[in-house]
C-alpha cells in the first residue's frame, strides 16, 4: 500500500517569504500526486496534481510542485506568501484497484501560518 | 456549475443512534468518494461509487455503509454510533472517466458529533 509523510506539523512564515511544505511518499507502481489545500470549516480544493511529464507543476494562487522520482518527493513551494494562504495543506496520492477504482491517501496535513 | 453539495451540515446524535449523510456530486460527475477527517486519525478513505457500484473500500467497520442512487447522489450511514465517530464527513464527486487520475471536487463537509 502506498503512504504520504508530511515532514512539518506547522510552517510558521512571514508574509511575503517564500515557503515550501515537503511531503514524501512510498510507491512500487505509477504515481499520481495531489496537493490540496482546506482553509478554515471548508472542504479541500485541489492546488495542482502531477500524472506525468514534467516534473514541475503550477498550480493555482502561485503555488507550485517539484516531482522528484529518485527521492520519492513532490515538496510544494510558493515565493511569497500572502495572509489569505494560511490554511491547511494536505499532499495525497492516488492508488487504483482492478476494477477501475482508486482511493485517495491523505498526508497527515501541514498548517501553514503566515504573520504579518 | 453547483459544487458538491452536503446535507446536514452539522449533525449531534448520540451514543447507539444511526446516521444518515447525503451528498450530491456535481452535475455530470459519475464518482462519489467518502472520506472521515478526525485531528487524530487525518484524512481516511472511507469508500468510492461509481454507476451505483461500490468498487473500493477502506479500511472501517461494517457499521459504516453506503449507496449511490442513479443519478449520482449518495449517502453513507453509520450504524449503533459511537463517540469515536465524531468526525468532519467529506464528500468527493469526480467525473469517473480518468480514474485515479480524476482530480476530485469535495464538498464543505458534514461534522458530526456524537454525544
Amino acid at each position: 500500500a502506498q503512504s504520504v509523510t508530511q515532514l512539518d506539523s506547522q510552517v510558521p512564515v512571514f508574509e511575503e517569504a517564500p515557503v515550501e511544505l515537503r511531503c514524501n511518499y512510498s510507491s512500487s507502481v505509477s504515481v499520481y500526486l495531489f496537493w490540496y489545500v482546506q482553509y478554515p470549516n471548508q472542504g479541500l480544493q485541489l492546488l495542482l496534481k502531477y500524472l506525468s511529464g514534467s516534473t514541475l507543476v503550477k498550480g493555482i494562487n502561485g503555488f507550485e510542485a517539484e516531482f522528484n522520482k529518485s527521492q520519492t518527493s513532490f515538496h510544494l513551494r510558493k515565493p511569497s506568501v500572502h495572509i489569505s494562504d494560511t490554511a491547511e495543506y494536505f499532499c495525497a496520492v492516488s492508488e487504483g484497484v482492478q476494477n477501475g477504482g482508486f482511493k485517495t491517501i491523505f498526508g497527515a496535513g501541514t498548517r501553514l501560518f503566515v504573520k504579518a | 456549475k453547483a459544487g458538491v453539495t452536503q446535507t446536514p451540515r452539522y449533525l449531534i446524535k448520540t451514543r447507539g443512534q444511526q446516521v444518515t449523510l447525503s451528498c450530491s456530486p456535481i452535475s455530470g460527475h459519475r464518482s462519489v468518494s467518502w472520506y472521515q477527517q478526525t485531528p487524530g486519525q487525518g484524512l481516511q478513505f472511507l469508500f468510492e461509487y461509481f454507476s451505483e457500484t461500490q468498487r473500493n473500500k477502506g479500511n472501517f467497520p461494517g457499521r459504516f455503509s453506503g449507496r449511490q442512487f442513479s443519478n449520482s447522489r449518495s449517502e453513507m450511514n453509520v450504524s449503533t454510533l459511537e463517540l469515536g465517530d465524531s468526525a468532519l464527513y467529506l464528500c468527493a464527486s469526480s467525473p469517473g472517466l480518468a480514474g485515479l487520475a480524476d482530480t476530485q471536487y469535495f464538498g464543505p463537509g458534514t461534522r458530526l458529533t456524537v454525544l
